[in-house]
């Protein structure tokens, strides 16, 4: 199984919403990532979690709350965000000892539009 | 910051043609990966190139790095209607604790008419 799961698929929220996304892989990866990405540009990395911490924070704000529960498991929480925020939000995972040359597999990601 | 830059930004082919797609980036390199990417959807790992390679091929892909150039390009032959995807190279480096850093380029949006 080299599936990663993201949901929802699509998420619509106000601006003073909270919600959250989830993604899930059975792989058996200790490295876990999220990315935004913006219509018609490439993915910029948010966050990683490497054996259920966190180890890079991409000066993402604070309305934007990852958390690691298992290592399967990633969420994103979200809360008052911003219109341009609105983007596709990307999981990724690799494998245990996170060699560079370890495939990143991505899920499909969650399409979030913030009105 | 945007590691890699793609060139060129759009390629329209016809089916069966080959398309040639450029990246450079700037910093020095342990590999450097192609990925591609359905109409926003997620992205799927192609190939890996590693610093000390220069030439890589894998089914219809052929990759190419020249590290003197800080470039490499990609090679689709005999293209088909399915290969029509945007296609993002991304430098590794890694960032300890176990895990890495991909930094993507712009991406080059590849259509190719039947």
């Amino acid at each position: 199984d080299t599936e990663v799961t993201q949901t929802p698929k699509h998420l619509v929220m106000g601006m003073t919403n909270k919600k959250s996304l989830k993604c899930e892989q059975h792989m058996g990866h200790r490295a876990m990532y999220w990315y935004k990405q913006k219509a018609k540009k490439p993915p910029e990395l948010m966050f990683v979690y490497s054996y259920e911490k966190l180890s890079i924070n991409e000066s993402v704000p604070s309305r934007f709350s990852p958390e690691c529960p298992n290592s399967s498991l990633l969420n994103l929480h979200l809360h008052a965000l911003q219109p341009e925020d609105s983007a596709l939000y990307l999981c990724a995972s690799s494998q245990a000892g996170g060699r560079s040359t370890d495939t990143q597999y991505f899920g499909p990601g969650t399409r979030l539009t913030v009105l | 910051s945007q590691q890699g830059e793609e060139d060129p930004q759009a390629l329209s082919i016809q089916e069966g043609e080959n398309a040639t797609m450029n990246c450079s980036y700037k910093t020095s390199i342990n590999n450097l990966q192609w990925y591609r990417q359905n109409s926003g959807r997620g992205l799927v790992h192609l190939i890996l190139i590693r610093s000390n390679e220069r030439e890589k091929h894998s089914g219809r892909l052929r990759v190419t790095l020249d590290t003197s150039k800080k470039s490499s390009s990609l090679l689709i032959t005999a293209s088909r209607a399915a290969d029509t995807a945007s296609y993002f190279c991304a430098t590794a480096a890694n960032i300890g604790a176990g895990s890495y850093q991909l930094t993507f380029g712009k991406g080059t949006k590849l259509s190719v008419i039947p």
